[in-house]
């Protein structure tokens, strides 16, 4: 079965700093690959997703992914973070066949500090 | 917003009884996801209804069902409650079933059960 492990659960950056958040999957091949945000009181907005093809995606807000096949790691950057961008972020994966399901992992959350 | 609708926003509720969560997809969307997001379990898919039938299966619990009616509303019907039922359960949906290929799913924002 698919796994994704989000190693960090809490990360603090300085309001204009760079943010990466790690997440690690595990999945015997390419699966489909998203990062969600979950702002308080919020449901789920999903900031991009990979599928195939270039493995450097770019998504809303700023925020952009790297696919990396022999790390099986799909980490999500921006290059100046924004007090807004404060909330918790959930790396998934959906296996291809059977892309319905989403498994996500245990989240970061993200504080930001002015 | 993401157009998908959820109530009651919160429910509180006493060990042993039983609840109804609802779910409005969005317009035209055929399928309706259920999530439950739990400080112990994290966030785990339930089931997914794809026009009316059952799709695919998560880590559903017996005591939990759920059914998709004609007009397309979902309802996630938990039973015989225990302390641990204490979550946040998503609705979630897509255009369509994802079977062989991936459909956005947009969430809801969530109910908030409370069980004491």
């Amino acid at each position: 079965a698919q796994s994704v492990t989000q190693p960090d659960i809490h990360i603090t950056v300085s309001e204009g700093a760079s943010l990466e958040l790690r997440c690690n999957y595990s999945y015997g091949a390419t699966p489909y690959l998203f990062w969600y945000v979950q702002s308080p009181g919020q449901g789920l907005q999903l900031l991009l997703k990979y599928f195939s093809g270039d493995t450097l995606v770019q998504g809303i807000k700023g925020f952009e992914a790297e696919f990396k096949r022999s790390q099986s790691s799909f980490n999500l950057r921006k290059p100046s973070v924004h007090w807004s961008d404060a909330a918790e972020y959930f790396c998934a994966v959906a296996r291809t066949g059977t892309a319905s399901k989403l498994t996500f992992g245990t989240g970061t959350r993200l504080q930001v500090t002015l | 917003d993401s157009g998908v609708t959820q109530t009651p926003k919160h429910l509180i509720t006493a060990t042993g009884q039983r609840v109804t969560l609802r779910c409005s997809p969005r317009s035209g969307d055929l399928s309706v996801y259920w999530y439950q997001q739990s400080l112990d379990q994290g966030l785990q898919f339930l089931i997914q209804y794809y026009n009316g039938e059952e799709r695919a299966k998560g880590n559903i619990l017996e005591r939990f069902s759920a059914q998709q009616f004609p007009d397309l509303h979902s309802e996630l019907n938990l039973s015989s409650l225990e302390l641990g039922d204490s979550a946040l359960y998503f609705c979630a949906s897509s255009a369509h079933g994802g079977r062989d290929s991936y459909n956005e799913q947009f969430f809801g924002p969530g109910t908030r059960l409370t069980v004491l």
